[in-house]
């Protein structure tokens, strides 16, 4: 069993690239979630996606975009990556709150 | 104020100590509630989902009180094995299905 499946689990960007963070899972859940972790911090909401078709904000969705490409899959997109994007990133899929995570996707601007 | 606020510690205490961690919650129209653990450099993994009447896992007892809008997770006989750091959630189908983590508490169990 998969369950929820991120790539890269590590990645180094320069000020300014871009790169898509993928996260696809397998327990046909209808929720999926971004969010970031850094030290303190705890997890913060990116974004989420409470269905196929819809996206919304969370707490800190400035400098990310995200696409649900269907059922399966939300991917994260940093378009002008900053090193304040410095962080753990995990996406999630739940059953009524109840959250499966990715092993996370360690990303270090310099 | 944060949608959701733990107070971070960390709880050093000795093993087979009981030891209790609280969390609570702005949105009085959050619907459920859970505790995750996260061991260092992990993703988190749900520990136990939390009802209104209180409920008991083993070691672990979840309780929640709505009228204060705060939940709490109590551990009996701490093992070494306890140690990790444990975040609440907060589940509203408001606004389309979020999930809200606490910012987590640590707990490190010594010998």
């Amino acid at each position: 069993n998969a369950g929820v499946t991120q790539t890269p689990k590590f990645q180094v960007l320069k000020t300014g690239q871009s790169m898509t963070l993928q996260c696809a899972q397998d327990m046909n859940h209808n929720s999926m979630y971004w969010y970031r972790q850094d030290p303190g911090m705890g997890l913060r909401l990116i974004y989420y996606s409470a269905s196929e078709g819809t996206t919304d904000k969370g707490e800190v969705p400035n400098g990310y975009n995200v696409s649900r490409l269907n059922k399966r899959e939300f991917s994260l997109r940093l378009e002008s990556a900053a090193p304040s994007q410095t962080s753990v990133y995990f996406c999630a899929s739940t059953v009524q709150g109840r959250a499966f995570f990715g092993q996370g996707t360690r990303l270090t601007v310099v | 104020r944060k949608e959701v606020e733990q107070d971070p510690g960390p709880f050093n205490v000795p093993e087979g100590a009981t030891v209790a961690f609280n969390c609570t919650y702005s949105n009085s129209a959050s619907q459920s509630f859970f505790w995750y653990r996260q061991d260092c450099r992990k993703e988190p993994k749900l520990l136990m989902s939390v009802y209104s009447s209180g409920n008991e896992d083993g070691r672990f007892t979840a309780q929640l009180n709505r009228a204060s809008q705060y939940i709490s997770l109590l551990i009996r006989d701490s093992k070494l094995s306890d140690s990790a750091t444990y975040l609440c959630a907060v589940f509203s189908t408001g606004g389309g299905n979020k999930l809200t983590f606490g910012t987590g508490t640590q707990l490190k169990v010594e010998l």
